[in-house]
């Protein structure tokens, strides 16, 4: 396994500006998590896919976010019109169907100014 | 929802010194992990453990699912250990994790 890769690494917007993140799971692996953590917090659940279908999605992600999974491989979480409280690290995760173990990859730090 | 409490938020050890983190949980889990998160921000993956106990080396983790709690021992603590330590659970048919915020590791020489 390559692990789960996520695309960029930092991300510096200014405000009211677009911006789409992307994920790629582990080969193999038929349901996607995205999460985002804010400083002193743990990770807070934002939506998840098994394979294409988008399964679930929290009261945190706003009419502003979209994320998408096409062909059930790799995901894009997209903010549109950027807040400065949207400033937080995107953390996507990934897990076999016949395991509820995840796995996240290395996050995507998102900075709005 | 369920509600993860990690107990405690901070903790600052001597090395060589051992130590117990303490997840409690409000409701019955499918899943629960403990993962040490990296001073970049990456969740390294320790236990994957709903119920009984593993041991990995160092570290071991024991979940009484029946009493809604976890534990997360670290023995002969290293300052390489330091960082955060976060509990996930997952809620029996909820399709996602719901974590703790974590506790926070210090250990010095």
């Amino acid at each position: 396994d390559t692990g789960v890769s996520q695309d960029p690494r930092h991300k510096i917007t200014k405000r009211g500006q677009n911006v789409t993140f992307r994920c790629d799971p582990i080969s193999e692996h038929n349901r996607l998590y995205w999460y985002r953590q804010t400083l002193g917090q743990g990770p807070e659940f934002l939506t998840y896919f098994q394979n294409e279908a988008q399964l679930e999605k929290s009261r945190l992600l706003s009419d502003r976010f979209s994320a998408e999974r096409p062909k059930g491989s790799f995901s894009t979480l997209e903010i549109q019109r950027t807040e400065q409280g949207d400033s937080a690290m995107y953390l996507c995760a990934s897990t076999r169907g016949d395991s509820y173990e995840q796995y996240f990859g290395p996050g995507t730090r998102l900075t709005v100014t | 929802g369920i509600q993860v409490e990690q107990s405690p938020p901070d903790l600052i050890l001597q090395e060589g010194a051992n130590s117990t983190l303490r997840c409690n949980f409000s409701d019955s889990v499918n899943n629960l992990q403990w993962f040490h998160q990296n001073p970049w921000g990456q969740l390294i993956n320790l236990f994957y453990i709903p119920s009984g106990t593993k041991q990995n080396g160092r570290l071991s983790a024991t979940t009484v699912a029946t009493e809604r709690y976890s534990l997360l021992y670290i023995s002969s603590s290293q300052t390489t250990d330091s960082g955060v330590y976060f509990c996930a659970v997952e809620a029996t048919n909820a399709g996602k994790s719901t974590f703790g915020d974590g506790t926070t590791l210090t250990v010095k020489p």
